[in-house]
């Protein structure tokens, strides 16, 4: 069975700073899909950035990119130049190559943003 | 844009009682997901529905859960005899048909559900 790993259960950073939050997996298959979510107060899910396995370059949306390092089998999170919005709960998440299959969350970081 | 909504926002229940919880998926999408996280955890998969069946169900899906998609739009989680431990946060998800190469699924803003 494959699992995701966030061994951060908290992380802290100054508006307008750099942050990286880290995950890690474990997982046999060779096909496959990372994400990260966004969870604020309101605890709604909202998708923040993917990547797929087979990618080797890695994803970026504006302040949010990753660091995937598919034989380490580490996907990490930096958001760049940090808003007092970023705060919220992160979970980093895998997907099977199959097609709709289920989502397997890490445990999840609590990010703080500092003024 | 397209949402996931999901009804109540808030349901509070008395233990052994029989809940129901609610999902409109997009309206072109195929394949629906039930998730829960109980308070300060992480997000678990229930289970995963396409074509009027259970395409994968969790260990947490036992008997006492059940899946129904009623009508063209509404697709429900049946709780038979709610459990202390029941208490979570429910979180309805759908999918397109589109082969995307990432397939993402779109959360509703969930149902917290208070078993009392």
């Amino acid at each position: 069975a494959q699992t995701v790993t966030q061994s951060q259960p908290e992380m802290s950073v100054q508006e307008a700073e750099t942050v990286t939050l880290s995950c890690t997996y474990d997982t046999s298959e060779s096909d496959y899909y990372l994400f990260w979510y966004k969870q604020p107060p309101s605890r709604q899910m909202i998708l923040v950035i993917r990547q797929e396995a087979y990618k080797q370059q890695n994803a970026t949306e504006n302040r949010f990119s990753v660091n995937f390092q598919k034989a380490a089998k580490s996907f990490s999170l930096k958001i760049s130049d940090s808003q007092l919005g970023d705060a919220a709960m992160y979970f980093c998440a895998y997907k099977g190559g199959t097609s709709y299959g289920k989502l397997t969350f890490g445990q999840g970081t609590i990010l703080t943003v500092h003024p | 844009e397209p949402e996931v909504t999901q009804t109540p926002s808030h349901q509070v229940t008395q233990m052994g009682q029989e809940v129901i919880l609610r999902c409109v998926p997009i309206s072109n999408h195929l394949y629906f997901y039930w998730y829960r996280q109980i308070l300060g955890q992480k997000v678990e998969f229930l289970v995963s529905f396409y074509n009027n069946e259970i395409s994968e169900k969790s260990e947490i899906f036992d008997d006492q859960f059940s899946v129904e998609r009623p009508d063209g739009s509404n697709f429900t989680l049946k709780i038979r005899s709610t459990k202390l431990e029941d208490s979570a946060m429910y979180f309805c998800a759908s999918t397109g048909m589109r082969l995307s190469s990432y397939n993402e699924q779109f959360f509703g803003p969930g149902t917290r559900l208070t078993v009392l």
